[in-house]
């Protein structure tokens, strides 16, 4: 089955870029309707999106991160990528990659039905 | 932005009760609202979307339901596996700026 697996640096300086890969095995990144996003948590905290990416490179962010996120996609590798500038410990918290799948019932419905693991990314000099 | 507001906060309850938790929203949503239990060190899972719609897998202990801004989730005979926390996740807004609940941490009485 189709599992979600981010990599990346675990510890980013402040005022630094830190930069998340989510790689998706199991399925093709390109196959179906899905968006890919990004959704972050700091300890003990609620869950906040990050934004999100279609397979043809069409993306939306969280206007609160706008400025300082990118979202991209390789599919040649199954991958996206997100790419957060000029962190702060603000920016602490375990960063969560999802797939954003849908169901027509009288409207389109979307949610987040499969998360990888999530990894914790410090940023602390 | 749309504003998501769960209650309670916290809530203690034993197995086999009847247990709900509540989010209103900020505006109305239609029913373009998810549900997620998420246990410690654990990812989010997803439980309900469109707001009574149970996801594949789910047990059918596990509902939802919709009244105007107020949305409900309803753990029918709470059972040892259930203690978590669950989250609300509204998908209405266009362009998309998602946004979750503050969280209801389920513990056992």
């Amino acid at each position: 089955q189709v599992q979600l697996q981010e990599s990346g640096p675990g510890l980013v300086k402040p005022s630094q870029t830190l930069s998340l890969t989510c790689t998706v095995s199991g399925g093709s990144i390109s196959s179906g309707s899905y968006y890919w996003s990004w959704i972050r948590q700091p300890a003990g905290k609620g869950l906040e999106w990050i934004g999100r990416i279609y397979t043809s490179g069409s993306t939306n962010y969280n206007p609160s991160l706008k400025s300082r996120v990118t979202i991209s996609v390789d599919t040649s590798k199954n991958q996206f990528s997100l790419k957060l500038s000029s962190v702060t410990a603000a920016d602490t918290a375990v960063y969560y990659c999802a797939r954003g799948g849908s169901q027509l019932l009288d409207l389109v419905y979307w949610y987040f039905d499969l998360w990888g693991r999530g990894t914790l990314v410090t940023v602390s000099s | 932005d749309i504003q998501l507001t769960q209650s309670p906060s916290s809530l203690s309850a034993s197995v086999g009760d009847r247990v709900t938790i509540t989010c209103r929203a900020s505006q109305s949503i239609s029913s373009y609202l998810n549900w997620y239990q998420q246990k410690p060190g654990k990812a989010p899972k997803l439980l309900i979307y469109a707001a009574a719609r149970l996801q594949s897998g789910v047990p059918s202990r596990f509902s939802g339901s919709a009244s105007g801004t107020d949305f409900t989730l309803t753990i029918s005979s709470l059972q040892p596996e259930d203690f978590a926390t669950y989250y609300c996740q509204q998908s209405y807004s266009t362009p998309p700026a998602y946004t979750f609940g503050q969280g209801t941490k389920l513990e056992i009485k």
